[in-house]
This record gives C-alpha cells, sequence and structure tokens, in this order.
C-alpha cells in the first residue's frame, strides 16, 4: 500500500501565483519524520524540510510554508509568489523508526511555472 | 564538507550484461541507502546498509541485484544480468544515523545519481 500520497500529478501555474502542493501520509508508527525534496531537471534531490512526528508547528521560509496536521496525516506545502525556477517535481516523503528511517518516497507533484 | 560521490553518471548497456555502481558516502556517516528512481516516480528503497551490515534488503531483487558495503565506507549496487525494466537513476544516499546521535542525524543527504539505460 502506498504510504504516500501526491494526488496532483501536475500542476501548471503562471509566475506570481500562490501554489499548494498536498501530500497525505499513512503510519502507524508514534516516531516518524516528513519530507519535501525538490527534483529540477537536472535531476538531483534538493532537501527542503524535514518535521518530526512531536512538531506539528507550522514553517515559513522565504516563500516557501508547510502545513503539518496529524489529525488530517497532511502535510503540504505551499509557495508564494511563485516564480519559474520553482518549476520541478517535488517529492513527500515518508521516514518511520520501525523501517529503519528509510525514506518512502510519493510518486511526485511535477509543478510548471510558466511567465 | 564533501557531498556523497556516485560513479558512473550514465551507464547504457544490453540487457543480459552486468553493470555495477558504486557509492562514496559522506565522510562519518554511518547509514547508506540505495535507491530506484524509474521515470516518473518516486525513489524506491532497495537496500539499507548500517556500517556494513544490512538493516533493509526487502525491496532488493535478490536474483539479479547485490550490494555489498566492505569496511562499512563506500559501496557497490551490482546487476546482473540486466533487463529492460531496471532501467532507471540510481540514488545513493548516506546519514549520520547509527552513529552520531540527534535529530539530524536522520537526514539523508543524495549523491548525484546514476542514469541506466538498458536496451
Amino acid at each position: 500500500a502506498q504510504k504516500v500520497t501526491q494526488a496532483q500529478t501536475e500542476i501548471s501555474v503562471v509566475e506570481k501565483e500562490d501554489v499548494t502542493l498536498d501530500c497525505v501520509y499513512e503510519t502507524r508508527d508514534t516516531t516518524y519524520y516528513l519530507f519535501w525534496y525538490k527534483q529540477p531537471p537536472s535531476g538531483e534531490l534538493v532537501f527542503l524540510i524535514r518535521r518530526n512526528s512531536f512538531d506539528e508547528q507550522n514553517e515559513i521560509s522565504g516563500r516557501y510554508s508547510w502545513n503539518f496536521q496529524k489529525s488530517t496525516s497532511s502535510f503540504n506545502f505551499t509557495i508564494t509568489a511563485s516564480q519559474v525556477v520553482d518549476s520541478a517535481v517535488y517529492f513527500c516523503a515518508l521516514s518511520e523508526r520501525n523501517s529503519g528511517y528509510a525514506l518512502n518516497f510519493g510518486k511526485g507533484t511535477s509543478l510548471l511555472v510558466t511567465p | 564538507e564533501a557531498g556523497v560521490a556516485q560513479s558512473p553518471r550514465y551507464k547504457i548497456i544490453e540487457k543480459r550484461q552486468s553493470v555495477a555502481f558504486w557509492c562514496n558516502p559522506i565522510s562519518g556517516h554511518a547509514t547508506l541507502y540505495w535507491y530506484q528512481q524509474i521515470l516518473g516516480q518516486g525513489p524506491k528503497l532497495l537496500i539499507q546498509f548500517q556500517n556494513n551490515g544490512v538493516v533493509d534488503d526487502s525491496q532488493l531483487p535478490k536474483d539479479r541485484f547485490s550490494a555489498e558495503r566492505l569496511k562499512g565506507v563506500d559501496s557497490t549496487l551490482k546487476i546482473q544480468p540486466a533487463k529492460l525494466e531496471d532501467s532507471a537513476v540510481y540514488l545513493c544516499a548516506s546519514s549520520a544515523a547509527g552513529g552520531v546521535s540527534g535529530l539530524s542525524s536522520y537526514e539523508q543527504y543524495f549523491g548525484p545519481g546514476t542514469r541506466l539505460t538498458v536496451t
């Protein structure tokens, strides 16, 4: 069963629009981490954020913000005032203590920002 | 600090041939992971090492894939014989987990990957 679901396969927005990427996860572990990675066309995986299961505080970093809600098992990612350089595939991932903290990735959301 | 190194970056082989990939993790990182990323999908864990021991290889197709991490440092992943469906990017990642304690020790750092094309 898919442990991380990213229901949006592709999103296309015009520059300066806000966009939210959804992530829903499934776990029985009480200790886990959630991640977002960016994969630009060049292919490398770029770490964006890590949250642990005991910290539900939302986080803002520049134009990026993350909303973690354990009640709905969601960890959504919002880009404010999107830019062309934000075009990439974004992956949400779950890391569980019972699985040796290996990353379990979603299928990714391809974001295209056009001028 | 040097990142995770992988070689080769690209490899093209014919089906039924064998191939090997090499990974050198960040110095001092105890845990090493190999992931397979098929085009259009998220990376999938193949095998996880802590030092030179295997933690999880449940998703490694052991009839054709093998991996080792001698001396608990660098690692090789081998495919023999390759199939068309093995065409993918093979990513290596490392973390300090199992060595230095602390929350940040579970953060994984990825190498640039090896793109394998099987024809």
